[in-house]
């Protein structure tokens, strides 16, 4: 595609509700990243895929958050049984090598 | 958590007026790069200097590198109000599509 692609673009979810992000990235971009970022903070690393494989998951806060990309494009970052402090933005990024990273426009999650 | 700090961490300036930005940061990197985010929406590349680079120009931008006091800065020359945005760091310890890890970022306000 043209560029990543995140949906949804928000979502309300209630405390103790799972939920779904997906992230499309740049075709043929290898590297696959998630990103949390809080309101007025630069993006906090959350893990990084390199095709299907996640090769750094160290940035999960808890093992609510799990991610995964079975196929080595599209990736899906779930997060279980959400609380109030998951309230943030989950940026997307894409990079073919280790130049520049392509960032989807981000999934606003909002636990209420 | 962060790689390290921007300063300042908001910036207001006139149009026409240059305006500077400076990131620190704690370990070794392969490569820096400097993106902008504008309100509720994704980032977005700027310029990427590698750590043999001390300048690096791209149209209005100038970015510095000082590999030696870990920190490097960002000229936006004749500012316009459409650069009105954030502005972020994000050092790349390894340069093979490696995670980046950002800072936290100046805010910049243009005004007419």
């Amino acid at each position: 595609g043209a560029g990543v692609s995140q949906s949804p673009r928000y979502k309300v979810a209630k405390r103790g509700q799972d939920v779904a992000l997906r992230c499309d990235p740049i075709s043929g971009h290898v590297s696959l990243f998630w990103y949390q970022q809080a309101l007025g903070q630069g993006p906090e690393f959350l893990t990084y895929f390199q095709n299907e494989a996640q090769l750094d998951k160290s940035g999960l806060p808890s093992d609510r958050f799990f991610a995964e990309r079975p196929e080595g494009s599209v990736s899906t970052l779930k997060i279980q049984r959400t609380q109030q402090e998951d309230s943030a933005v989950y940026l997307c990024a894409s990079r073919k090598d280790g130049g520049e990273a392509f960032f989807g426009q981000g999934t606003r999650l909002t636990v209420v | 958590s962060q790689q390290g700090e921007e300063d300042p961490q908001a910036l207001s300036i006139q149009e026409g007026e240059n305006a500077t930005m400076n990131c620190s940061y704690k370990t070794s990197i392969n490569n820096l790069q400097w993106y902008r985010q504008n309100s509720g929406r994704g980032l977005v590349h700027l310029i990427l200097i590698r750590s043999n680079e001390r300048e690096k120009h791209s149209g209005r931008l100038r970015v510095t590198l000082d590999t030696s006091k870990k920190s490097s800065s960002l000229l936006i020359t004749a500012s316009r109000a459409a650069d009105t945005a954030s502005y972020f760091c994000a050092t790349d310890a390894s340069g093979t599509a490696s995670k980046l890890t950002f800072g936290t970022g100046t805010r910049l306000q243009v005004t007419l």
